[in-house]
């Protein structure tokens, strides 16, 4: 399909380790957005690329996440050493680059639901 | 401190009445606001947006009010239906400038009762 894509799904992993969440975005959005959702609460800001510009990473919780997006495409976001409050559905989105209202809307994937034990 | 602000965390409406879905900010730069529908198990979907010139905009059974004085907007699905159950989101962003990143509000849960 064209939207956009996550992996895994769903993700369990034990405290300590190191995890890794994939997106795809839609072909030529050039914005890329990482949120989470807790148990109960809303979306949480993570990070957002633009371009080429230098991406704005101020919704980052700890210097334990880690976000790149190679080749202005797919992205991904590292939690080195996880702990249980990371337990969380990540959201990825895209936008378009383009002039205009339409460039805010932002399409989302279904998610990771990640699971630390 | 949270600029976008949807002070109810749930409603419950009877299936063919109204749902208001309200929503406040407090940044007067926003000039674009958005609102979100998100089901269990899904990403977010957009659903309607309003630009700043405007005070409302109209898509089938969803309209978006926006009052700039009260910095205030509303999102109203007439008739509601059971498929209207769902979170859902207010953001805005100012246009001014390349940046894209929406400011999200906490969401509000809405039940369409059959």
């Amino acid at each position: 399909g064209a939207g956009v894509s996550q992996s895994p799904s769903n993700k369990v992993t034990e405290k300590g380790k190191d995890v890794e969440l994939r997106c795809d975005p839609i072909s030529g959005h050039t914005a890329l957005y990482w949120y989470r959702q807790s148990l109960g609460q809303g979306l949480e800001f993570l990070i957002y690329f633009q371009g080429n510009s230098a991406p704005d990473k101020s919704g980052l919780p700890s210097d334990r996440f880690s976000a790149e997006r190679t080749g202005g495409s797919v992205s991904t976001l590292t939690i080195q050493r996880t702990q249980q409050e990371d337990s969380a559905v990540y959201l990825c989105a895209s936008s378009s680059g383009l002039a205009g209202g339409s460039s805010y809307e932002q399409y989302f994937g279904p998610g990771t639901r990640l699971t630390v034990t | 401190d949270q600029q976008v602000k949807q002070n109810s965390p749930s409603l419950s409406v009877q299936e063919g009445r109204i749902s208001i879905l309200n929503c406040d900010y407090t940044n007067s730069m926003f000039d674009y606001f958005l609102w979100y529908k998100k089901y269990p198990a899904e990403g977010p979907t957009f659903l309607i947006s309003i630009s700043s010139i405007k005070d409302k905009n109209e898509d089938g059974r969803f309209t978006v009010f926006l009052n700039k004085s009260a910095k205030h907007l509303s999102l109203h699905i007439v008739p509601s239906q059971p498929g209207d159950s769902a979170v859902y989101f207010c953001a805005a962003n100012k246009r001014a400038g390349n940046n894209r990143k929406l400011i999200w509000g906490l969401g509000t849960s809405l039940a369409v009762n059959p």
